[in-house]
């Protein structure tokens, strides 16, 4: 069936630094992919999305590109911020019946001023 | 409009006990789905639902059952809880299809005593 890998955290940052988060994917057909974020205490929200081969999504500083050749979507962003400090799911949406999400365990990202 | 809406919020149950988590919301989304997430893992799907009146099991069905029938709720019923439910649960809804966002609850934190 269809997987997610990320990157294992906990990644700690320091404010201003470079974030690379690596996510690749296991589907049959073309799945939409996702990244949500997850502040502490509180439910899953959208951060970006890419529909099809080579979108790239992007809010808040934060992009991803779709990439078929190497099926991945690796969330990056130039320079973190203290209230970048969360967990950040990569997910795909399955393209069977219940058109689910299928998500990645998460990375626990801290960034320290 | 106030999403998607869960309660309650915290709750503590003994062994063998029923209790029902309530989803609702206001979006007019025809898809519906339940998740749960234990620690250091994503989100596995328990229960989804394509329409009022139409429900379907996800990966983690057992101990649960669930129900919609109207457009606005999906209530997921837990009928002797175990230990092994202790986790986080989360409501979303989506529109219509994959490509759509799907939009989170805040979330119900369980645990089975």
């Amino acid at each position: 069936g269809d997987s997610v890998t990320q990157m294992e955290g906990p990644v700690t940052l320091s404010e201003e630094a470079f974030l690379t988060i690596n996510c690749t994917y296991t589907a049959t057909g073309y799945p939409s992919l996702f990244w949500y974020v997850q502040y502490p205490g509180e439910g899953l929200q959208l951060l970006l999305k890419a529909t099809k081969a080579d979108d790239k999504g992007s809010n808040k500083g934060f992009e991803a590109t779709y990439r078929k050749e190497t099926t991945s979507f690796h969330l990056e962003k130039g320079s973190v911020q203290v209230s970048d400090s969360a967990v950040y799911f990569c997910a795909l949406s399955d393209q069977g019946g219940s058109e689910k999400l299928v998500f990645g365990k998460g990375t626990k990202l801290t960034v320290n001023p | 409009n106030a999403g998607v809406t869960q309660t309650p919020k915290f709750r503590i149950l003994k062994i063998g006990q029923s209790m029902t988590l309530q989803c609702t919301q206001d979006m007019n989304h025809n898809y519906m789905y339940w998740y749960r997430q234990d620690p250091g893992m994503g989100l596995k799907l328990i229960y989804y639902s394509v329409g009022a009146g139409i429900t379907d099991k996800g990966e983690v069905p057992n101990g649960y059952n669930v129900s919609r029938s109207t457009t606005e709720d999906f209530p997921l019923r837990l009928e002797l809880a175990a230990p092994s439910q202790t986790s986080v649960y989360f409501c979303a809804s989506r529109f219509e299809t994959s490509q759509d966002t799907q939009y989170f609850g805040p979330g119900t934190r369980l645990t089975v005593l």
